[in-house]
């Protein structure tokens, strides 16, 4: 059964230096998602992507943050300048037509020390 | 955000039992709902997905949407130890392109031999 994939699962940074999150989505699927979960609080969305651009993003997507797709199968998420509140489980998804039924990856640990 | 309450438990209950677990939520736009099984440091998988109001049964699994009173269930008959897991349910608006979900906190489900 096709599945999201993200590497690296866990990544540790110190505070200041970049970090890009990579996702291979589910291979026909064309709209695709970055989630991140603090330890014990909610599943929140970060931005959505279709046709190469940004379709909607979170007040959390601020400048720190961007998106690419660099070929036809990895989805990155980058984020300039870590701080210490980005620690977080980060999730890709990807849904095929409609949107709705998003399939999650098993998602990366980001730890900002 | 108060747009999506779900009781963290956590819900420990004896294998073969029934489980209830719900949701509610404030804005009446919300048309597509969701649940998403979470093991520990894993990434959510789609459980259920429903569109406005009424049931759907998949297998041991029924999901319920009662949009007048803004609120969703989600039963598990003869639930079994695999079936300990968080429980999140997730909605998102009608006319939405690409489909934010937005989350509950998710429901932490214990079922003992």
């Amino acid at each position: 059964e096709p599945e999201v994939t993200q590497t690296p699962s866990h990544q540790v940074t110190q505070m200041g230096q970049e970090v890009i999150l990579r996702c291979v989505p589910i291979s026909n699927h064309l709209y695709f998602y970055w989630y991140r979960q603090i330890l014990g609080q909610k599943v929140e969305f970060l931005v959505s992507f279709y046709n190469n651009e940004i379709s909607e993003k979170s007040e959390i997507f601020d400048d720190q943050f961007s998106v690419e797709r660099p070929d036809g199968s990895n989805f990155t998420l980058k984020i300039r300048s870590t701080k210490l509140e980005d620690s977080a489980m980060y999730f890709c998804a990807s849904s095929g037509t409609g949107g709705n039924e998003q399939f999650f990856g098993p998602g990366t640990r980001l730890t900002v020390l | 955000q108060k747009e999506v309450e779900q009781d963290p438990g956590p819900l420990s209950v004896p294998e073969g039992a029934i489980v209830s677990l719900n949701c509610t939520y404030s804005n009446s736009a919300f048309q597509y709902f969701m649940w998403y099984r979470q093991y520990s440091r894993k990434g959510p998988e789609l459980l259920m997905y429903t569109y406005s109001s009424g049931n759907k049964e998949d297998g041991r699994f029924t999901a319920q949407v009662d949009k007048s009173s803004k609120y969703i269930s989600l039963f598990i008959r003869d639930s079994q130890p695999s079936d300990s897991a968080t429980y999140l349910c997730a909605m998102s608006f009608r006319g939405s392109t690409l489909g934010r979900l937005y989350f509950g906190r998710g429901t932490q489900l214990t079922v003992w031999p």
